[in-house]
């Protein structure tokens, strides 16, 4: 069973307006939630964490544990924003994925 | 510095013949070592985990197989490949709870 789940393969905004890319968990523990993004020729790298309740690059994302989700969000999208998003879960040793969204930012 | 390399970074191989994909770790010890599969529409599929030396933890039967000769060494290996098996391989590290991946390595089987 998928535990990290991804609704939107392909997400496109304008520069300026807000985003939200949605991540669902299946986890009856604490859960270790993160979000990694991989830009355009580069490697996949960790964007954020939910431990660590900061903001990167203007992003943050709340975890909700009664609707079991972990939305990534910001307020004013960027053209430098446009890459693949993935949410994932660790448990123990083992990392879980989503399978990711696509962000298009339109200038 | 922790650093992690991945090669070669891309491979064209017919069906039927043998993989060797490796991958090192630089700057750490002990690192749990990670392959995974990145396929377009189906996200990262983990495929084996490694927390020591001869400890495989596979999580997807297939015709694949890892082994981890040394602490720092990560090596995903077939005796025949299969189409199927094309995709983009990523090696990953991680010390408590953060992953560190490689450039990864494109497979085209043909």
């Amino acid at each position: 069973a998928q535990r990290v789940t991804q609704p939107e393969k392909l997400l496109s905004v304008f520069k300026g307006a807000p985003v939200e890319l949605k991540c669902n968990y299946s986890y009856s523990g604490s859960p270790e939630l993160f979000w990694y993004v991989q830009y355009s020729r580069q490697r996949l790298q960790l964007l954020l964490r939910h431990i660590s309740r900061e903001s990167i690059k203007g992003f943050t994302a709340d975890l909700n544990k009664g609707e079991t989700s972990f939305h990534l969000k910001k307020p004013f999208a960027q053209e430098e924003d446009s890459a693949m998003y993935y949410c994932a879960l660790n448990i123990g040793n083992q990392f879980y994925f989503g399978t990711g969204t696509s962000l298009t930012v339109i200038p | 510095s922790q650093t992690i390399h991945q090669w070669p970074a891309t491979l064209v191989q017919p069906v039927g013949s043998p993989l060797s994909l490796e991958c090192t770790v630089e700057g750490t010890s002990n690192p749990n070592l990670y392959w995974y599969r990145q396929a377009a529409g189906r996200g990262l599929q983990l495929l084996f985990y490694s927390v020591g030396i001869g400890q495989i933890s596979s999580e997807v039967p297939q015709n694949l197989s890892a082994s981890r000769p040394q602490d720092r060494q990560f090596i995903l290996s077939s005796k025949k490949l299969l189409l199927s098996d094309s995709g983009f391989y990523l090696c990953a590290w991680s010390v408590r709870v953060e992953q560190f991946f490689g450039p990864g390595t494109r497979l085209t089987v043909l």
